[in-house]
């Protein structure tokens, strides 16, 4: 089956540390999403992918990093610079990122809570 | 830039009642919205979207969406809610003329079906 798996499901952070968020497709989609859901907050963009080995920054970066070394990946690490990582996390993935209308689907999300 | 409201916060709706929920944008383009429903501890589902055509969106699980540029509005509508139908709404605008900025979404309103 087609789809997207984040991985994994919960994730426990200790202070100062950095931990990874695993995304990837099998969709064969070109562009590929990051957003942070916080209770009330809705969804804030943090980094997308239009293609492999390019990325930009979205609304709220700060304290997190990305890479796209395969088109079916996409992992987020975030980094001990975050000091409010406690939320849940979606990757969603688009077909082509140029087309604004494109469907954006989504993985289950991964929620990362701080010890 | 571009901005969504979901000026409901909860809604709560008897079985078999008619829902309507409500969607502004405010937005410099021609917009393209989407609405997605999230249950609880998971990602996103795509319910409906517009880029363009006819004003009223068909979508899946019965649900559809009017489009009213001359109110900025793009609210959500069933005839005959399911209890299976309590989740959190989402609505969202695409990235303005084009481009991969990925999508920018309203707080979410969550819908509470009594018996």
């Amino acid at each position: 089956d087609g789809g997207i798996t984040q991985s994994p499901k919960y994730l426990f952070r200790k202070e100062g540390q950095n931990v990874t968020l695993s995304c990837e497709q099998n969709l064969n989609h070109d562009a590929m999403y990051w957003y942070r859901q916080d209770p009330g907050q809705g969804l804030r963009l943090i980094y997308y992918s239009q293609i492999v080995n390019d990325f930009q920054k979205g609304d709220i970066a700060e304290g997190y990093s990305v890479s796209r070394e395969k088109k079916e990946s996409f992992p987020l690490t975030v980094t001990s610079a975050q000091k409010n990582p406690t939320a849940f996390y979606l990757c969603a993935s688009s077909i082509d990122a140029r087309t604004p209308q494109e469907t954006q689907y989504f993985g289950p999300g991964t929620r990362l809570l701080v010890l | 830039a571009q901005s969504v409201t979901q000026p409901d916060i909860h809604i709560t709706v008897s079985e078999g009642a008619s829902l309507e929920l409500r969607c502004n944008y405010s937005y410099g383009a021609t917009p393209y919205l989407f609405w997605y429903v999230q249950s609880p501890g998971q990602g996103l589902q795509l319910l409906l979207k517009y880029f363009s055509g006819d004003t009223l969106v068909q979508g899946i699980k019965g649900f559809e969406a009017e489009f009213k540029r001359s109110q900025s509005s793009f609210n959500l509508r069933k005839p005959s809610v399911h209890w299976s139908d309590a989740a959190e709404y989402f609505c969202a605008v695409g990235p303005p003329g084009g481009g991969a900025d990925g999508l920018t979404f309203g707080k979410g309103t969550h819908l509470i079906i009594q018996p």
